[in-house]
């Protein structure tokens, strides 16, 4: 399968810091990536979809504003959160799909915010 | 955010026992795909299925597409200590877009 990296693997950040996360696809070109947000023994919550070139989608009640997309190239999307807060901790997860493909996840980033 | 009705919830096995969980869904959908996330890792890919009807094997793992294309189900035969982790079911609908909604997650656990 295509492989997707996330950097960095955990994050601990002060109160009304930012945190830029990355995520890359290694072996494939992907127009459109897609970022998750996970809770503890919770599933997957789609956060917004990355479109290459153009603006993210985000999904209802989704800060655009505090989650920030940027899918700069076919292989790299990188989510940053903006001042960031202790309710804002959580495991971000993103995923990309070479064209007419399935979706394949990163390793994701657990972001703890102090 | 929209969420895909998994069940079980939860399992504990005896190991050499065979699994089954299922989705379902109102909606109809174009694709299922199943994942297995371990701890601290993102979800790992094991069977895609594309059309109704279609049932497709991994190894041990088999997987159907429901004529209605509103569900799904994996099953896990002859089930070892390492198929230990959360499985989620994740359907593309027919709307166009080429986002996934995820099952609320099986958590699978094998006592050996």
């Amino acid at each position: 399968g295509a492989v997707v990296s996330q950097h960095p693997s955990r994050v601990i950040c002060k109160s009304g810091t930012s945190v830029k996360i990355e995520c890359r696809s290694l072996d494939f070109q992907a127009t459109t990536m897609f970022w998750y947000r996970q809770f503890p023994k919770q599933s997957l919550m789609l956060m917004a979809t990355s479109n290459e070139g153009s603006k993210a989608t985000y999904e209802q009640g989704v800060e655009k504003d505090k989650f920030l997309i940027n899918h700069a190239s076919l292989t790299l999307s990188t989510l940053t959160v903006t001042s960031a807060h202790p309710e804002d901790s959580s495991f971000y997860i993103c995923s990309a799909s070479p064209p007419e493909d399935e979706q394949f996840f990163g390793p994701g980033t657990r972001l703890t915010v102090l | 955010g929209q969420q895909l009705n998994q069940s079980p919830q939860s399992m504990f096995i005896q190991e050499g026992e065979d699994v089954s969980m299922n989705c379902t869904s109102s909606s109809i959908f174009n694709t299922w795909l199943w994942y297995k996330q371990e701890p601290g890792e993102g979800p790992v890919l094991l069977i895609a299925l594309y059309k109704a009807g279609e049932l497709t094997s991994n190894g041990r793992l088999t997987a159907q597409f429901g004529i209605t294309r509103k569900d799904s189900f994996l099953n896990i035969s002859a089930s070892i200590p390492s198929d230990v982790g959360i499985y989620f079911c994740a359907g593309q609908p027919v709307s166009g877009t080429y986002k996934y909604i995820f099952g609320t997650g099986t958590r699978l656990k094998v006592l050996a």
